[in-house]
């Protein structure tokens, strides 16, 4: 059964600094893994897409990395900004069934 | 365009009543999707449609979760005679392909159930 680690639960950083958060999941037999951002009370909004063949996309301030062999995946966000508050949630997606793992809640301090 | 619709928005149900959820995906959406989400936790999986073929319902908790999408667009989520641990935010996501390896997901904004 897949699980989904999120490290950590929660961050808080000064406007401006680059971060990392982490994700990590156990079984590598993936069709993709999915970064998305959920603000109180709101859906999820999907970030990034990194297919099973990939190593990383971009977009903007944000860049995902895939690593299936070490079942890891990291989202990198640059310089950044009070409106980057919100929770993070990644999602290893095997057919139709996904796993998500609980979130990094990261707060960006003017 | 319109996003991920779903209703209602809030729904206060009491212990052993039944309840039903609306979702209606972005138009054209071949893959419809439900989840429960636990206050601080992320989604879990429930159940996905591919047009208005239930392809996977492994993670319905019991047999009192029904989900149907009869023509393939809008989808209900039934619940009956709910109980206290039906209490979750429930929330829909609809893509455009069948190729789950292509397609992010576009999520409503959930339906609140809290069962008293």
């Amino acid at each position: 059964k897949q699980e989904v680690t999120q490290i950590p639960a929660a961050l808080s950083v000064p406007e401006g600094e680059n971060l990392v958060l982490n994700c990590s999941f156990t079984d590598s037999a993936i069709y993709n893994l999915q970064w998305f951002r959920q603000d109180p009370g709101k859906g999820l909004t999907s970030l990034l897409l990194i297919q099973s063949s990939q190593r990383e996309q971009t977009s903007g301030r944000l860049n995902a990395s895939l690593d299936k062999s070490s079942g890891r995946s990291t989202l990198y966000i640059a310089a950044s900004q009070p409106g980057d508050s919100a929770t993070y949630l990644c999602a290893a997606f095997n057919a139709g069934k996904s796993t998500f793992g609980d979130g990094t809640t990261l707060t960006v301090k003017p | 365009g319109a996003g991920v619709s779903q209703s209602p928005r809030y729904k206060v149900a009491k212990r052993g009543q039944d309840v039903a959820l609306r979702c209606d995906p972005i138009s054209g959406h071949v893959s419809l999707f439900w989840y429960q989400q636990a206050l601080g936790q992320g989604p879990e999986f429930l159940t996905y449609f591919q047009n208005e073929a239930q392809l996977d319902k492994s993670g319905l908790p019991s047999d009192r979760f029904f989900a149907e999408r009869p023509e393939g667009s809008v989808s209900t989520l039934k619940i009956q005679r709910t109980q206290q641990e039906d209490s979750a935010v429930y929330l829909c996501a609809s893509s455009p392909g069948t190729d789950q390896g292509n397609s992010p997901l576009h999520f409503g904004n959930g339906t609140r159930l809290t069962v008293t």
